[in-house]
């Protein structure tokens, strides 16, 4: 089954712990991306990647890492998360990102749930 | 700015037809999209429209682009209580691997 996987789906943290939330895809997707889900705010994108080890900041980087060694895992790396990355955290691909001639249809995964005490 | 606006809430019911407005502030976009969230779940593709179309029907959904006013909007026809959700405009700024989201619009569905 084609899909997007990420874990953890839910996770509780204190202040300055780092974490990583995994993501993979099936799909020989050569675009990834994060964003965040805030109420209100809608989805913000964090960081992307257009292929391996090709990465760029989206719009709310601060705070984030990211890493793309092999095409199907894109890592979210929170180093020293603090309180104001408690969200709702979702990774998407996409076969080319919405290019010239590709409709960019973006495929989600479940979501991951972080709060940072 | 690189807003894209929605209003918040939608209550419509069951049998009638639900409206979700956007505005998109990037008239080079190449396509711009409609996502279902249902709860406790990710992002689908509802559906999508090239800029270069005025109007695009999939069974039950209408997508209307008004570019001049940069105005979106999805119209969902016999609204069922399934289509309780929150409904995500987006944009893909055209050449580029951005995308913008709007805030969301939950639809509630009345029995």
């Amino acid at each position: 089954e084609a899909q997007v996987t990420q874990n953890p789906r839910y996770l509780i943290t204190v202040t300055g712990k780092k974490l990583t939330v995994t993501c993979s895809q099936n799909m020989n997707h050569e675009y990834m991306s994060w964003y965040r889900q805030d109420p209100g705010l809608g989805l913000r994108q964090i960081y992307y990647s257009m292929n391996v080890e090709v990465t760029d900041k989206g719009d709310v980087p601060e705070g984030y890492k990211v890493s793309r060694k092999e095409k199907r895992n894109f890592p979210l790396i929170l180093e020293s998360p603090s309180p104001n990355q408690t969200s709702l955290y979702f990774c998407a691909s996409s076969p080319t990102g919405g290019v010239e001639g590709s409709t960019g249809e973006l495929f989600f995964g479940e979501g991951s749930r972080l709060t940072v005490l | 700015g690189e807003d894209v606006e929605q209003s918040l809430f939608l209550s419509v019911r069951e049998g009638d037809s639900s409206v979700i407005n956007c505005t998109y502030t990037d008239s080079s976009s190449t396509y711009l999209y409609w996502y279902k969230q249902e709860p406790g779940a990710g992002l689908q593709l509802l559906t999508y429209i090239f800029s270069n179309m005025d109007m695009k029907q999939d069974q039950r959904l209408t997508v209307l682009l008004n570019k001049k006013d940069k105005h979106l909007s999805l119209r969902i026809a016999d609204t069922q209580t399934g289509d309780s959700a929150i409904y995500f405009c987006a944009e893909n700024k055209k050449g580029t691997y951005k995308y913008i989201f709007g805030t969301g619009t939950r639809l509630k569905v009345l029995a």
